[in-house]
Formats: C-alpha cells, structure tokens, sequence
C-alpha cells in the first residue's frame, strides 16, 4: 500500500461542474502540498496547508489531520483545469516529498 | 526570474551511452531537488542538496546514477551506462530556506533505445 492514495485517478466532468479530488495518506505529516501538471508537462505547485482550509480562485484545499485526508476543489470548472492533480506529503523537518499517483482531471465543454 | 532552468529538454540515447542532465535552480534558492516521473511509479525522489550538499540520496536507483553540485546555480544527474528502463521525464526543482514551496523546471524527456 503507497503511503499516499488519490482517488480517483480519472475523472471527467462538464464545464461548470464542482469537482471533489481526495488524498489518504498512512503517515504523520507536517504538511501536504497540492501540485497542478500541465498537459504539456509543466508542475506548479498549487497549495501547501498543514491544517484548515484554503483557497485560491476557484480552487479550495482543504485537510483533515485526524482523519489523514486532504481534498482538492474546484468551482465552476473550466477546460483549461484540465490537467494532473498531484498530493504529496511531507513529514517532520524533512524537505523530502512522497507524491501520490495523481488524478487526471479532463473538463470537457 | 527566469524560473528553474533544465536542458536539454528532450533526449534520445543509445543503451550503453553517458547521458547528462542538467539543472539551473532559481537564484537565491538554496535547496535543488531531482525528480524521475515514470507511468508505473508517478513522481520520485531521487536526490536533493541544501547548499550544494548532497542531503538525501536514497532515492537514486543504482550506482549508474549520480548527482552534482559544484556551485548554487548549476547541477547534473549523470547516467552511465543508460538502460532502457531510464526512460522517464526528470524534473529538477528548487526552494529557499524560508518557504518548503517548491519550484519545477520543465523537465527533461529522456528515452533510451
């Protein structure tokens, strides 16, 4: 079993739909990224919370360290969201991060 | 900035080959990071430097990997000799001290024949 698991892995919805992307992980962390890969490759890093919610745009992250879950949200989706959502985690005073597999994300018209 | 800089961008090499990669962190950033993102295993660590130390390099596969960094700006990831199971897309990334966001290159494309 990885140490961090993404559900789905695929998932496709119409423009405007809200869309829900979870992340389970096994381990204590201090702190769970939420990274966007471009169709064309590119990773930008999307959010970074250890606690609560947060929000950007159309995009809301939210974790739940008693219960080891993470969820990506977004609004109003739009085809340009289309891409790979990748959690990763972080534990203790390490740099070292433990990505998930993604979820393709495609938003379609 | 100009952001993290890798090259080349894409690669095709023969088995047996030397390939080197090679990686321009942001200017000021102080920790480089070595990714492999395949199909089967999604993005891993392979090494990481703080100060162009070499801090965690467990995730590097085998001897005929190694990693460098004479200076702040500059790092390669050699390969030698290249297997087809190489074949990947290897990213590089960078952050400073004061914030654990990390910032990626675009990657380089390496497929090994």
């Amino acid at each position: 079993k990885n140490e961090v698991e993404q559900s789905p892995q695929n998932l496709t919805a119409q423009e405007g739909e809200f869309i829900t992307i979870n992340c389970s992980y096994s381990v204590g962390i201090s702190a769970l990224h939420w990274l966007q890969q471009h169709p064309g490759g590119g990773i930008v890093s999307l959010f970074m919370l250890s606690s609560g919610k947060k929000k950007h745009g159309r995009l809301i992250a939210t974790i739940n360290i008693q219960e080891k879950h993470s969820s990506l949200h977004i609004t109003a989706s739009h085809p340009r969201d289309s891409a790979v959502y990748i959690c990763a985690v972080r534990t203790g005073t390490a740099s070292k991060l433990t990505f998930g597999t993604g979820t393709r994300l495609q938003v379609t018209l | 900035d100009a952001g993290v800089i890798q090259s080349p961008r894409h690669e095709v090499t023969e088995m047996g080959q030397e390939v080197t990669l090679r990686c321009k962190p942001i200017s000021g950033h102080d920790y480089l990071f070595w990714y492999r993102q395949t199909m089967m295993r999604g993005l891993e660590l392979l090494i990481y430097f703080n100060n162009n130390v070499p801090i965690d390099d467990s995730g590097m596969p085998e001897d005929r990997f190694s990693a460098k960094m004479p200076n702040a700006s500059f790092s390669t990831l050699k390969i030698q000799p290249s297997e087809p199971r190489d074949s990947a897309v290897y990213f590089c990334a960078s952050r400073n001290h004061s914030s654990y966001e990390q910032y990626f290159g675009p990657g380089t494309r390496l497929t090994v024949t």
